[in-house]
């Protein structure tokens, strides 16, 4: 299986300042074929589903605020909420789906308020 | 967008099965795929297999062959996750998904089904 290895464990973070969240995977995530990669990123609020933030790394989801953005390519991916606010205290998550057969996902990273 | 509800919570004896529905409204259920992710208390995301309705196939993590079995049903746009041979380390929220129409990301989720294994 893909292992995908998430940093930092957990941040604190003053409101409006930058949150940075990275994702390193233990192989590459980019298809040659169609240059994507394979990375999703999810944003989990206690007692909640997890809900789907951005898709091929850094195309974001229908209604996601733009505060919210995806970057990286290959082994190495970060997610980057650019001014925290309170409703963005969460656990967030990165997921492969470029092994079909073994989808995994990131250890998750909780972002608290400073 | 497609919304999916799931099945209540359950209570499971050690060495039972248990079998968790999922069913989705608001879109044609039979073009997408549903794969089930379980989450363990105050733990991460583990996926456990998914299904296609249309094709009928499935895939599943080894982690869990040959003890988890995905269906689902048409008729209801109604899809199952079954887990048998239960231990405590199954007690966790066990999350249905839809994926993503051309990758295996997850657009929406289910509010989730706890089910707790103990004696």
């Amino acid at each position: 299986d893909i292992v995908l290895t998430q940093s930092p464990d957990s941040l604190a973070v003053s409101l409006g300042e930058r949150a940075t969240i990275n994702c390193k995977s233990s192989q590459s995530l980019l298809y040659n074929s169609n240059n994507r990669n394979y990375l999703a990123w999810y944003q989990q609020k206690p007692g909640q589903p997890p809900k789907l933030l951005i898709y091929w790394a850094s195309t974001r989801e229908s209604g996601v605020p733009d505060r919210f953005s995806g970057s990286g390519s290959g082994t190495d991916f970060t997610l980057t909420i650019s001014s925290l606010q309170a409703e963005d205290v969460a656990v967030y998550y990165c997921q492969q789906y470029y092994n079909t057969s073994g989808l995994t996902f990131g250890g998750g990273t909780k972002v608290e308020i400073k | 967008q497609v919304q999916l509800v799931q099945s209540g919570a359950e209570v499971k004896k050690p060495g039972s099965s248990v079998k968790v529905s999922c069913k989705a409204s608001g879109g044609p259920f039979s073009t997408y795929a549903i794969t089930w992710v379980r989450q363990a208390p105050g733990q991460g995301l583990e996926w456990m297999g998914g299904i296609i309705p249309i094709f009928g196939t499935t895939h599943y993590t080894q982690n869990f062959q040959g003890r988890v079995t995905i269906t689902a049903d048409e008729s209801t746009s109604t899809a199952y996750m079954e887990l048998s041979s239960l231990t405590s380390d199954d007690t966790a929220v066990y999350y249905c998904a839809k994926e993503g129409g051309t990758a295996r990301y997850f657009e929406s989720w289910g509010q989730g089904t706890l089910v707790t294994v103990s004696s």
